[in-house]
């Protein structure tokens, strides 16, 4: 168990709705990482948080867009969905955001379009 | 965008081998690579974060070496085990952030 928690694990939603997902960092980890992982694609990363602010953004779609709350928990929120949008969403927490700590992953929300 | 390449694709040994792979990535404004270890059906763990050239980790029978003016890293397994059937991926920096290499599947035959 990393300490990192994913809500929900599963998510079955039709075209042009709009989701949230959910993530509880380890404790004491101010940084929250979002990742997604499309069929036969690696970890593409889309948004990174510490302490609340935006710190980095990857490809993330101007329809999805994240915020980190003041507990630190972070929400990743994926709207007008499209068959595309169907995959594995990770979140990842680490203690310090930079490059020298590693990132430890939630079990992932997979996200299907219909 | 980074150019992360990892080498090779997939692999399949018998338990007992020996068995490395490689990560490649531009070797400037280096910061840190980190290697992790992805199960099927688990989320990926971190197995070492390298800062240094020459730096040199281990766990148990998993080692890695950096080299950053060259801009490649090597993960080493020594006698595999079923139980080491994963993809491994190696992050190096991005900016302040760290981006994916598209993996190295081990497949460990008992």
């Amino acid at each position: 168990d990393s300490g990192v928690t994913q809500t929900p694990k599963h998510l079955i939603t039709a075209t042009g709705q709009r989701v949230t997902l959910r993530c509880s960092p380890r404790s004491g980890d101010l940084s929250v990482y979002w990742y997604q992982q499309s069929l036969d694609q690696g970890l593409q990363f889309l948004i990174q948080y510490y302490n609340g602010e935006e710190r980095a953004k990857g490809n993330i779609l101007e329809r999805f867009s994240a915020q980190q709350f003041p507990d630190l928990h972070s929400e990743l929120n994926l709207s007008s969905l499209e068959l595309g949008d169907s995959a594995l969403y990770f979140c990842a927490s680490s203690a310090s955001g930079d490059t020298h700590a590693a990132a430890f992953f939630g079990q992932g929300t997979r996200l299907t379009v219909v | 965008i980074l150019n992360v390449e990892q080498s090779p694709q997939s692999l399949h040994v018998q338990e007992g081998d020996s068995t490395n792979f490689t990560c490649s990535f531009p070797s400037s404004n280096f910061y840190a690579l980190h290697w992790y270890r992805w199960e099927t059906a688990k989320s990926p763990e971190a197995l070492f974060v390298m800062t240094l050239n020459g730096d040199e980790k281990k766990k148990g029978r998993i080692s890695a070496t950096l080299n950053t003016k060259e801009g490649y890293s090597y993960l080493y397994i020594k006698g595999s085990q079923p139980e080491d059937s994963a993809t491994y991926l190696c992050a190096p920096p991005y900016g302040q952030n760290f981006v994916f290499g598209p993996g190295t599947r081990l497949s460990v035959l008992p």
